[in-house]
């Protein structure tokens, strides 16, 4: 059973369409990242999101964390071919060192 | 400044023999963390190092061994391979691995297992 369930798992959408990503927990979060992983490199990180409630903002990508820090969403506007790509949400499963918990991700494909 | 590095970047053994892999930090940072990523299990964390020390230890086998030095760079160690073990191995470092610090990471080491 996966700690952290994203949805959905694959999308395959045009140039210029939105989207949006899920990420759901049963458990509560102190934090949530998102993070992007094209083919052949390691994950980056997108954003941290902390506070329940929580809105951020990065260029087309709106950022999401559920008021009870239980889920947290991605939305994307107008989506580019450089956006495809392996979308991972992660939270610490310890309240000490941080250990992150991955879903297994949404892999988006935008075609031009 | 230099990103996480990981070598080799590929790897091809059979079962029943042991490899080493490599991680080189970002200078300065103290914590390392590898993880194994498959398509079905996704991104599952293995161990976490810290000033030469394991401080957390994610849910595999004894077969899966790390170690890091003085100057942060790590190594993992998987002795007597099995076919389930061909992944992809990332190490990602962050100043003390603190929730509030990003990991970053390396572009991994592809295994497979023959």
């Amino acid at each position: 059973t996966q700690l952290l369930e994203q949805s959905p798992q694959f999308l395959s959408i045009q140039e210029g369409e939105n989207l949006t990503v899920y990420c759901n927990s049963s458990s509560v979060f102190s934090s949530l990242q998102w993070y992007r992983q094209e083919p052949g490199e390691g994950p980056v990180l997108l954003v941290t999101v902390v506070t329940g409630g929580e809105v951020k903002k990065l260029k087309r990508l709106t950022f999401q964390f559920g008021d009870a820090r239980k889920d947290s969403s991605l939305h994307i506007t107008a989506a580019q071919p450089g956006d495809t790509g392996l979308y991972l949400c992660a939270g610490p499963v310890r309240g000490g060192s941080y250990i992150p918990t991955f879903g297994r991700g949404t892999s988006l494909i935008v075609h031009p | 400044k230099a990103g996480v590095t990981q070598t080799p970047r590929y790897l091809i053994k059979t079962r029943g023999q042991q490899v080493t892999l490599s991680c080189s930090p970002i200078s300065g940072h103290r914590s390392v963390s590898w993880y194994q990523q498959t398509p079905g299990q996704g991104l599952q964390f293995l161990f976490e190092y810290f000033s030469e020390t394991q401080r957390n230890k994610g849910n595999f086998p004894g077969r899966f061994s790390g170690r890091q030095f003085s100057n942060s760079r790590s190594e993992m160690n998987v002795s007597t391979l099995e076919l389930g073990d061909s992944a992809l191995y990332l190490c990602a470092s962050s100043l003390e691995g603190s929730s509030n610090q990003p990991q970053h990471f390396g572009d991994g080491t592809r295994l497979s297992i023959l």
